[in-house]
């Protein structure tokens, strides 16, 4: 089963941060945070990854707290094209041996509405 | 930007037909994945594969399915005699393995629909 928690739905204003909540309090210290989504159907997408220090890519930010028992995805200008389903995901890190084996264990998400 | 290309987009099968899902993988990865979506629930893995042999497989992937890599660029699911427990939108994915890129890409899926 997924070793996280994450608020089934949030709606947040265009053009405004959307912030993402996710709890894993039992990750391991091996463990990384990934963030996928879901846009309407289409198979999913990877977002960003991180273990314990903060990440920025195009896409988006990942805050991972100190003691790496929860993390925040913020989408910084949040569009009309963001509604989707967001899946925050522990697993073990991508230099790991057994990396590529490793199934992705999908939640059930947020379901992120952006509004016009 | 490399993708995961998927065919058929949309299946449909009349119960107890054989089905062939289509993958092809992006060109240098080398990890290969069938995941399913039923409608409304969550995506769940079906199969990993790995230097021409299954890796892992989930309770979902009994002997009615099968994947094959019949050459170098095509990753196929076979499932032998569909069932109407088997609609759902089907995702293959594809991974270098490792390293800092080594993240799943996701196809757009095929839905199939048994009928």
């Amino acid at each position: 089963d997924a070793k996280t928690t994450q608020p089934p739905s949030m709606d947040c204003a265009e053009g405004r941060a959307a912030n993402l909540p996710c709890n894993h309090s039992t990750i391991s210290g091996n463990e990384y945070v990934y963030w996928y989504r879901q846009i309407h159907s289409q198979g999913p997408q990877y977002i960003i990854h991180g273990l314990k220090n903060n990440e920025t890519n195009e896409m988006a930010s990942l805050i991972i707290t100190e003691d790496r028992k929860s993390s925040t995805l913020i989408l910084p200008h949040a569009t009309l094209r963001d509604t989707a389903v967001y899946y925050c995901i522990v697993r073990v890190g991508p230099f790991a041996s057994n990396f590529g084996n490793e199934k992705l264990t999908f939640g059930t998400g947020t379901r992120l509405t952006i509004i016009p | 930007e490399p993708e995961v290309t998927q065919t058929p987009s949309h299946q449909v099968t009349q119960m107890g037909q054989e089905v062939i899902l289509r993958c092809v993988p992006i060109s240098n990865h080398l990890y290969f994945y069938w995941y399913r979506q039923i409608l409304g629930q969550k995506v769940e893995f079906l199969v990993s594969f790995y230097n021409n042999e299954i890796s892992e497989k989930s309770e979902i992937f009994d002997d009615q399915f099968s994947v094959e890599r019949p050459d170098g660029s095509n990753f196929t699911l076979k499932i032998r005699s569909t069932k109407l427990e088997d609609s759902a939108m089907y995702f293959c994915a594809s991974s270098e393995g490792q390293g800092a890129k080594a993240e799943a890409f996701f196809g757009q899926g095929t839905r199939l629909t048994v009928v």
